[in-house]
Formats: C-alpha cells, structure tokens, sequence
C-alpha cells in the first residue's frame, strides 16, 4: 500500500526567504506524485505535478519540486516566499493500473509566513 | 465558471439524521471522488466512479451511499448520522482518458453533526 510522510507538520518563513517543504513516499512501482495547496476555508488546488521524465518539475506560483528515487522524496521549493503562500501544503502519491485515481496524502505542512 | 462545485458549502444537522452532499463539475471529466478531510486535516478518499460505474469503495461504513446519476454528478448520502461524520466533504475530478491523473478539487462542504 502507498503511504506519504510529511516530516514537518509547521513551518515558519520570513517573507522573502527560500522554502523547502519535505515530503517521502512508499509505492512500489514508479509513483505519480503531486504537490497540492488548500487556504483557509477553500479546496485544495494543485501546484505540480511528476509523472515520468525530467526529475525537476516546474509548477504554479513560481513552486518547483524534485523527485530522488533514490531517497523516495519529492521535495517542494520555492526560492523567495510571498506573504500569500501561507497555506496548508499536501503531498500526494497517485496509484496506477487498477487502482487509478487512488490518491494517497500526507499529513500536510502548514506555512506562516513572517513579513 | 465554476469547475467542481458543491452544495451545500456548511452543513449543520443533528446526530440520527439523513443528509445529502451533491458535487457537480462542468470539466468533461470521466472520473469523480470523494474525500473526507477530518479534524486534524487528514485526507482520504472515499469513493470514485468512472463514467457512473463505482471503482473505488474504500473501507467506508454503509450508512454512506454514493451515487452518479449522470458523468457530471456524483452525490454522498449518509444515513444515520453520527458525531465522527462531522468534516470537511471534498470532491474531485479527473480524466482517466489522458491519464494525467491529477485531480481537480471542490470547494468542500464542511458537515457538523450536533
């Protein structure tokens, strides 16, 4: 079964400063990963995503992500934060074959960001 | 435009009751989900169908019945509330087709069981 793990439930940036938001899987077979954003009080919008190809994947609102097979992580960055990423953060991991749309999430990061 | 909506956005009922979630996307999307989003904000799928046809029941109590009257409709009822049912509701979407998998979510209907 695939599971994800987000090590770190609470972060705290100041604005302007880089972001790095941890997240580890267990799938076994090459997994779909996905990184998702919910504010306050809204759904959850997705911000990238990895299926196969180029390990360093590009997103919305300037966000990257790099998927280490090696590590079993799929990593979200971003190099200069806005007050308007303060957020709840999920990684998640995508079944394929039978069990498609199978969306495993983590426990989710929560982002405050100082001014 | 909305994309996936739902109805009702707060749902506030008492404990015994019957009530109904109702989603509703306008994306051609083949496939719709149900998550549930408890109190510590974990979040885990329910159910999903794939062009009405139910493909994914995960281990979820009969008290709730989804059901997809059409592709662009997939409702939640649940029988018999009870307080553990009180969280947030989402649905989502997605087209098997492209096999993009990612999924595309509601705003959420947050439940309160009384």
């Amino acid at each position: 079964a695939q599971s994800v793990t987000q090590p770190d439930i609470h972060i705290t940036v100041s604005e302007g400063a880089s972001l790095e938001l941890r997240c580890n899987y267990s799938y076994g077979a090459t997994p779909y990963l996905f990184w998702y954003v919910q504010s306050p009080g809204q759904g959850l919008q997705l911000l990238l995503k990895y299926f196969s190809g180029d390990t360093l994947v590009q997103g919305i609102k300037g966000f990257e992500a790099e998927f280490k097979r090696s590590q079993s992580s799929f990593n979200l960055r971003k190099p200069s934060v806005h007050w308007s990423d303060a957020a709840e953060y999920f990684c998640a991991v995508g079944a394929r074959g039978t069990s498609y749309g199978k969306l495993t999430f983590g426990q989710g990061t929560i982002l405050t960001v100082h001014p | 435009d909305t994309a996936v909506s739902q109805t009702p956005k707060y749902l506030v009922t008492q404990m015994g009751n019957d009530k109904s979630i109702k989603c509703e996307q306008n994306l051609g999307h083949d496939t719709m989900y149900w998550y549930k989003q408890d109190s510590k904000k974990f979040l885990k799928i329910m159910f999903s169908y794939n062009n009405k046809e139910l493909i994914i029941n995960e281990t979820v109590p009969n008290r709730f019945s989804p059901k997809s009257p059409d592709k662009a409709h997939l409702n939640l009822h649940i029988n018999s509330l009870e307080l553990g049912d009180s969280a947030v509701y989402f649905c989502a979407t997605s087209d098997r087709g492209t096999e993009t998998y990612e999924q595309y979510f509601g705003p959420g209907t947050r439940l309160t069981v009384t």
